[in-house]
């Protein structure tokens, strides 16, 4: 059973349309990290989110953290083609810092 | 200042026979973690050190194992090679143990065992 469930798991579009991919899960974490993972690469860090209800973007990404911090979204506005990759949200169970629970990820690809 | 370094990128390798990854962290980092990664299963956390002491270990084998060095720099071995264990190994680095600090990835070891 995956504590972090992400989808869709598959996102192809068209470069301009707007998307957004969700992260959620059953059991309450004390933060939440978005990572981009591009092929053949590590993933790198995007964003942490903290405090329940946060909102915190980054150019055309707006990332949110559930009111429970159970759950967290990532919107990408005007998509390009540079955000292709692998999303994965990460984050230590609340009660338990030291492990990080990883999601599978959602795979985007952004089309010319 | 480098990022965080992987040797060798790709691995090829048949059952039975073991295996040595290396790690190099970012300067200054004292916390190495190695994953596992696989299309069906993500991301899954093998192991973390923090100053050559193993600090965190996942749900894997004895076959999988790790230490690090008064460098920082870390290796991890699997003996004795399944087919399941082909996968993508990477390794992060960060300043402070555990899950909240920001992890530097390095790009990975693909190892196939044929």
């Amino acid at each position: 059973t995956q504590l972090l469930e992400q989808s869709p798991q598959f996102l192809s579009i068209q470069e301009g349309e707007n998307l957004t991919v969700y992260c959620n899960s059953s059991s309450v974490f004390s933060s939440l990290q978005w990572y981009r993972q591009e092929p053949g690469e590590g993933p790198v860090l995007l964003v942490t989110v903290v405090t329940g209800g946060e909102v915190k973007k980054l150019k055309r990404l707006t990332f949110q953290f559930g009111d429970a911090r159970k759950d967290s979204s990532l919107h990408i506005t005007a998509a390009q083609p540079g955000d292709t990759g692998l999303y994965l949200c990460a984050g230590p169970k609340a009660g338990n810092n030291r492990k990080l629970i990883w999601g599978l990820g959602t795979s985007l690809a952004v089309n010319p | 200042k480098a990022g965080v370094t992987q040797t060798p990128r790709y691995l090829i390798k048949t059952r039975g026979q073991q295996v040595t990854l290396s790690c190099s962290p970012i300067s200054g980092h004292r916390s190495v973690s190695w994953y596992q990664q696989t299309p069906g299963q993500g991301l899954q956390f093998l192991f973390e050190y923090f100053s050559e002491t193993q600090r965190n270990k996942g749900n894997f084998p004895g076959r999988f194992s790790g230490r690090q060095f008064s460098n920082s720099r870390s290796e991890m071995n699997v003996s004795t090679l399944e087919l399941g264990d082909s996968a993508l190994y990477l390794c992060a680095s960060s300043l402070a143990s555990g899950g909240l600090d920001e992890q530097f990835f390095g790009p990975g070891t693909r190892l196939t065992v044929l």
